[in-house]
């Protein structure tokens, strides 16, 4: 059965360090998106993508963050300067786009440790 | 914010069933009741979705009650490995439409 993947399972950073953390979506998905969970919180939206841009974002994707589908498997989320507060699990997601149902597939996340 | 209710938690023996409930009585007409379950820190992971009619997969069933503001996730025979926080969520069935997560309920399996 198909899966998203995401890489690394665990990234450790000191704080104002860049980070990328990658994922690569199921492949006939072309929409795609990230979410976070802080630890013992909710998971949280970010961004939504499809077509090359950004189709939706919260509060949260503030410009220290960019997302990026650099080639035609992989979709990466970018913090330039990490705080201490970006500490959390990191999940991408894909859907379909058309035809439906439109469920998303979770990755298993990227565990962030900002230090 | 989410527009759903759950009890934060619930417990169930091993081979029962697990009826998991869940109200949103502002739900509007194009939206569907999905479920999601996180086991531990993984990834979530779907489950069943319906707009009006009661659903069944391989999973779970999903039953909608007539109004709408209310539905019941059913596990038939829980297992062990059915422990996890279950979220329930209304969103219009449409490409790019994010995901809006409550705090779910955490359902534990006794054996």
């Amino acid at each position: 059965e198909p899966e998203v993947t995401q890489t690394p399972s665990h990234q450790v950073t000191q704080m104002g360090q860049e980070v990328i953390l990658r994922c690569v979506p199921i492949s006939n998905h072309l929409y795609f998106y990230w979410y976070r969970q802080i630890l013992g919180q909710k998971v949280e939206f970010l961004v939504s993508f499809y077509n090359n841009e950004i189709s939706e974002k919260s509060e949260i994707f503030d410009d220290q963050f960019s997302v990026e589908r650099p080639d035609g498997s992989n979709f990466t989320l970018k913090i330039r300067s990490t705080k201490l507060e970006d500490s959390a699990m990191y999940f991408c997601a894909s859907s379909r786009t058309s035809g439906g149902p439109y469920e998303q597939y979770f990755g298993p996340g990227t565990r962030l440790t900002v230090t | 914010d989410a527009k759903t209710t759950q009890p934060p938690s619930m417990d169930c023996a091993e081979g029962r069933a697990a009826n998991l409930p869940c109200n949103h009585s502002t739900i509007s007409g194009n939206e569907y009741v999905y479920w999601y379950r996180q086991i531990h820190s993984q990834g979530p992971q779907y489950i069943i979705h319906g707009l009006k009619n009661n659903e069944t997969n391989e999973m779970a069933s999903l039953i909608i009650t007539e109004d709408r503001k209310s539905s019941t996730l059913i596990l038939p025979h829980a297992t062990l490995r059915d422990t996890a926080v279950y979220y329930c969520i209304v969103r219009p069935d449409n490409a790019g439409n994010m995901l809006t997560f409550g705090g779910g309920t955490r359902l534990m399996v006794k054996p």
